[in-house]
């Protein structure tokens, strides 16, 4: 019953250093999310995924980039990580609107992320 | 557009008293309303939800009710318990998209 998986919970990275979070969920939902949560200012939308080989940008995409290559799981990357993107970071997923309105969002359990 | 906006922490409660999180929203159409928890070190879990106006949502003693007149969603609970501490956050998810917004959270701990 894993749900939302995210790897890895923690990482620390230098400033300008690459990397990739990986999200799996195993609930077959269409849509997924990346959020960053950050003290004080709830969660943010990074990037949104509506299915397989499609994203969009979302509130705050700027220094991300994703892939959704497989219908189960969602990618986010990092190329050249900077301070400001210290954050935890949060992947959800989700039924889409057509298979029941108000369907709510699943969450991973998180990766905190710190650029030094 | 579209927004949510809820009662800024830290709440400090004792055991057993009642439990009010305001939460206010802006939105065109009819919304689809979320109360979610954080424990520590986790992330967000599902409380309750509302999906058209008068509805109220329930779980685990908590209760919300969808009010389109003064849209407001406000989160309450009868008697806390300590095991509630944690971070609440009021959502909405607009009639016309599947984007989720959230508020900044509130976070209450329960002494006993």
């Amino acid at each position: 019953n894993a749900g939302v998986t995210q790897t890895p919970k923690f990482r620390v990275l230098k400033t300008g250093q690459s990397m990739t979070l990986l999200c799996a969920q195993d609930m077959n939902h269409e849509y997924m999310y990346w959020y960053r949560q950050d003290p004080g200012m709830g969660l943010r939308l990074i990037h949104y995924s509506v299915g397989e080989g499609t994203t969009a940008k979302g509130e705050v995409p700027d220094g991300y980039n994703v892939s959704r290559l497989k219908k189960q799981n969602f990618l986010l990357g990092l190329e050249s990580a900077a301070p400001s993107q210290t954050s935890v970071y949060f992947c959800a997923s989700s039924y889409f609107r057509g298979q029941g309105f108000g369907q709510p969002q699943h969450f991973g359990d998180g990766t905190r992320l710190s650029i030094l | 557009g579209n927004s949510v906006t809820q009662m800024e922490g830290p709440v400090t409660l004792s055991e057993e008293a009642f439990l009010t999180i305001n939460c206010t929203y802006t939105a065109t159409g009819y919304p689809s309303l979320f109360w979610y928890v954080q424990y520590p070190g986790e992330g967000l879990q599902l409380l309750l939800k509302a999906t058209k106006a008068d509805d109220k949502g329930s779980n685990k003693g908590f209760e919300a009710t969808y009010r389109k007149e003064t849209t407001s969603f406000h989160l309450e609970k009868g008697s806390v318990q300590v095991s509630d501490s944690a971070v609440y956050f009021c959502a909405l998810r607009p009639y016309n998209n599947n984007d989720m917004r959230f508020g900044a959270g509130t976070r209450l701990t329960v002494k006993p």
